[in-house]
């Protein structure tokens, strides 16, 4: 079936460090691809999508590119603010499965 | 414009008893979905409806069970509750489904069984 696998986590950086989050799947067919967000406390809001291989998502000056040799999805960011402070799931939908599956998630944290 | 509203925020259970959770879609949007969140765990699929049927499940068992009302409003239902169900659930819409279609998160119910 449909998985995706992210970097465990907890990450943690200094503000204005670059950011990499891993993030590959095993899907049949041609999946759409998403990265959400979960400050604390709160539910889960969109970060950026990608629909076909080669689209890159970004928002909010993170980005990730759909790469379907490499089955990957990974999110970057080039200078990182504590207010980014999170949990990061990666997810895919469609791939002959009708419904949004998640990554585990990776925790960030950024200091001062 | 209002986005996916659930309640109650947080609800406490004895363990046995029932808990009903409610969920109110994004206007325009007809399919509703049921994820749960445990403490330390990633997001599980619960359940998915669409124009009031249910269309997929997780592998959750039967005392899991929901509906989607006519105006597209969902309710989850957890019987026979067990400690370890104690849980964020979250409830998320969308248009119609589709694999590129953004599906949208409310802010969750706590829910604690005691």
């Amino acid at each position: 079936g449909n998985s995706v696998t992210q970097m465990e986590g907890p990450v943690t950086l200094s503000e204005e460090a670059f950011l990499t989050i891993n993030c590959t799947y095993t899907a049949t067919g041609y999946p759409s691809l998403f990265w959400y967000v979960q400050y604390p406390g709160e539910g889960l809001q969109l970060l950026l999508k990608a629909t076909k291989a080669d689209d890159k998502g970004s928002n909010k000056g993170f980005e990730a590119t759909y790469r379907k040799e490499t089955t990957s999805f990974h999110l970057e960011k080039g200078s990182v603010q504590v207010s980014d402070s999170a949990v990061y799931f990666c997810a895919l939908s469609g791939g002959g499965y009708n419904k949004l599956i998640f990554g585990a998630g990776t925790r960030l944290a950024v200091h001062p | 414009e209002a986005g996916v509203t659930q309640s109650p925020t947080h609800l406490i259970k004895t363990r046995g008893q029932q808990a009903t959770l409610r969920c109110s879609p994004i206007s325009g949007h007809t399919s509703v979905y049921w994820y749960q969140q445990a403490l330390g765990l990633g997001l599980q699929f619960l359940l998915w409806y669409d124009e009031g049927e249910e269309r997929n499940r997780g592998n959750f068992p039967p005392r899991f069970s929901g509906r989607q009302f006519p105006n597209y409003s969902s309710e989850l239902n957890v019987n026979a509750l067990e400690l370890e169900d104690s849980a964020l659930y979250l409830c998320a819409s969308s248009i119609q489904w589709s694999s590129g279609n953004t599906i949208y998160f409310g802010e969750g119910s706590w829910l604690t069984v005691v």
